[in-house]
């Protein structure tokens, strides 16, 4: 299994500002994955994150709002960028212990954008 | 693009009760499927994981099956405990690692 924590694991924000979610796991991992789960709604898939190479986004999620690193194989961040109230959610990361394997996730971060 | 269906969308049970919830999914073209538990506010905690070549997993008071060729997965919960309250989650997996949410079964039970 995987450990996962993610920083911070909250936070309130004001609109057009941006906040950094960090992501670190206790093992190498070669995919990492962040995920969007907005208020009463199940969780969407924002973008698979790789080990030096770029990330990529799923349909309705943009490099510009949603930048991600992945500077080695234990740590990626993802940054929400110019918050909208419409960005208030709980963001999580996930890594896989294989491919098709068990998908493990963080606590989350609940963000709140005012 | 893979859409996923649970139901029911919530249950409340008394304690002690057999559990049944489903799952549907569009495209069978699957490599497995996990099931998770969320409890509120917090992250997602796998409970189990059956490839497409399996039938069935069990853990504990936990079992899932899965018919592929159908589209449908069922977690029973056998003999259930307060404990158990929480929102479950199904996810298929398909090609380009991706996993796909459903709405998810909120699951209270009642001492």
């Amino acid at each position: 299994s995987a450990v996962i924590s993610q920083k911070p694991s909250r936070d309130i924000c004001q609109r057009g500002t941006s906040l950094t979610i960090q992501c670190q796991v206790d093992s190498q991992v070669t995919m990492m994955f962040w995920y969007r789960q907005q208020p009463g709604q199940s969780l969407t898939l924002i973008a698979t994150a790789n080990q030096g190479s770029e990330a990529t986004y799923e349909s309705g999620f943009v490099i510009d709002k949603f930048p991600i690193s992945r500077p080695n194989l234990t740590f990626s961040t993802l940054t929400v960028s110019n918050m909208s109230p419409e960005d208030s959610s709980i963001y999580l990361c996930s890594v896989e212990s294989g491919p098709g394997e068990t998908q493990y996730f963080g606590p989350g971060t609940r963000l709140l954008v005012l | 693009k893979q859409e996923v269906t649970q139901i029911p969308a919530a249950l409340s049970v008394p304690e002690g009760e057999n559990l049944v919830l489903n799952c549907s999914f569009t495209d069978s073209a699957i490599y497995n499927l996990q099931w998770f538990r969320q409890d509120p506010g917090k992250g997602l905690t796998s409970l189990l994981l059956i490839q497409s070549s399996q039938r069935e997993q069990t853990s504990g008071r936990l079992n899932a099956s899965l018919d592929k060729s159908s589209g449908r997965s069922t977690l029973y919960i056998a003999a259930s405990q307060p404990g158990d309250s929480a929102t479950y989650l199904c996810a298929p997996y398909n090609a380009g690692n991706m996993l796909t949410f459903g709405g998810g079964t909120r699951l209270m039970v009642k001492p």
